[in-house]
């Protein structure tokens, strides 16, 4: 079955600094790997997604992530953090061949960007 | 505004009340999902429909309905609901199921408390 997990409920880091959101994921096969942004109040939005290729994506706000397919792993990553990146954010999976859609999310993580 | 508008934003209902949800997209998709958020869990689909055609029924209890007249309207009836279906719906949608790299586009979620 595929899964998704990200081990930290919230990550803190200081504004300048980089920073790195966790996710780590389990499906036979191959993975298509999305994160997502999801600011108080608002639905989720698309930050960038892995299908195939080159390991590092690049995506909105700065963001990037890497996709390391020997650690089952897709962190999220920024080099230098802004206070309005404060957000939760959600690490998704879905197999290569699923026609039906089927987008399995990550519990969260919350982050906290501190002038 | 990302162009999947839900309506009403918060709803307030007790446990023998009947309401609906509704979703409306103006993108041009033609699949629609349904999900549910509650704090510090992953996102639960509840129902997807392609063209239509619902595909997804995520074991979800009979007293959520689905309803998807056409491809740009989404509909979630209410009825007989317990208290710990409070939560934030999430109304989603995207091109055609069949190609796993498609992006999901969110509504804003209506928050519903069940008294």
């Amino acid at each position: 079955a595929q899964s998704v997990a990200q081990p930290e409920d919230q990550v803190n880091v200081a504004e300048g600094n980089p920073l790195t959101v966790k996710c780590t994921y389990s499906v036979s096969g191959n993975p298509y790997l999305f994160w997502y942004v999801q600011y108080p109040n608002r639905g989720l939005q698309f930050l960038l997604k892995y299908i195939t290729g080159d390991n590092l994506v690049k995506g909105s706000y700065g963001f990037e992530a890497e996709f390391n397919k020997s650690q089952t792993s897709f962190h999220l990553k920024k080099p230098s953090a802004l206070v309005s990146d404060s957000a939760l954010y959600f690490c998704a999976v879905r197999h290569s061949s699923s026609n039906t859609g089927k987008l399995i999310f990550g519990q969260g993580t919350t982050l906290q960007v501190k002038p | 505004e990302t162009g999947v508008t839900q309506t009403p934003r918060h709803l307030v209902m007790g446990m023998t009340n009947k309401k609906s949800l509704k979703c409306e997209q103006h993108l041009g998709h033609n699949a629609m999902y349904w999900y549910k958020q509650s704090a510090k869990k992953p996102l639960e689909l509840m129902f997807v429909y392609n063209f239509k055609e619902q595909t997804e029924n995520n074991s979800v209890p009979s007293r959520f309905s689905p309803e998807c007249p056409n491809s740009s309207h989404l509909f979630l009836h209410l009825h007989t609901l317990q208290p710990e279906d409070s939560a934030l719906y999430l109304c989603a949608s995207s091109l055609p199921q069949g190609s796993g790299a498609n992006v999901l586009t969110f509504g804003a979620g209506s928050r519903l408390t069940v008294l």
